[in-house]
């Protein structure tokens, strides 16, 4: 089970938003709505933005939304503010094959 | 306000056997599962494998051969070992709690570095 792909970096301006894409397979993104989405500060323990494709937990800004179509998911960062940048991971589980979770390959977000 | 904190050795030597435990606070094992992910130097999240606090386990199988994974519940913390570590196994370490009801990680330690190295 390969990583899911997402783009190495993606960068934006303070107020703009941005897409991040997170594509897979068959084996997970397309058949699962178990997609998440983590932001991840250097040093610091991931945080889980979106899980369930578009679900927020509690106490997540709704600047970060969630999509899916076919085996490419995507986190909308909407207001982009300094604090966001950061790396950022997907993650789907997968009841059909192993491993049971596979990550994204990151994206470092730069907010310029 | 549940809290995972990884403890353990910082360096282990080639060939030997990395052991790590996660304490829980603020929640009990209870009805959750519990994961292991790593992230080595400049690369991304691997999910290692969990356990149930009934002692079921799943396992990552590009470590499956290596990994064991175990819960005490009576100090309410569960543990990794990994076995014949390399250079490659350097990694920071997190424990990481499953949301209930969803198939995603809601808490995570701080995270501990392990080095492997002479």
């Amino acid at each position: 089970q390969s990583a899911l792909t997402q783009p190495a970096s993606v960068s934006g301006s303070p107020g703009q938003s941005i897409t991040i894409s997170c594509t897979g397979t068959s084996s997970d993104v397309s058949d699962y709505q178990y997609v998440s989405w983590f932001q991840h500060h250097p040093g610091k323990p991931p945080k889980l933005l979106v899980f369930d494709v578009t679900k927020r937990p509690s106490g997540v800004s709704n600047r970060f939304s969630g999509s899916k179509s076919g085996n490419t998911a995507s986190l909308t960062i909407s207001g982009l503010q300094d604090e966001d940048e950061a790396d950022y991971y997907c993650t789907s589980y997968t009841a059909i094959s192993t491993p049971l979770y596979v990550f994204g390959t990151g994206t470092k977000v730069t907010v310029l | 306000q549940v809290q995972l904190q990884e403890s353990g050795p910082g360096l282990v030597q080639p060939s030997e056997t990395l052991s790590l435990t996660c304490a829980v606070s603020g929640a009990s094992l209870g009805r959750n599962w519990w994961s292991w992910v790593r992230q080595a130097p400049g690369k991304g999240l691997e999910w290692i494998g969990e356990i149930y606090p009934s002692g079921t386990t799943n396992y990552n199988p590009s470590l499956k051969s290596r990994v064991t994974i175990l819960v005490d519940k009576s100090k309410n913390q569960f543990s990794l070992r990994l076995s014949s570590v390399t250079a490659a196994d350097t990694a920071v370490f997190y424990c990481a709690r499953h949301m209930s009801g969803a198939n995603t990680f809601d808490s995570w330690g701080q995270g501990t570095l392990v080095i492997v190295s002479s």
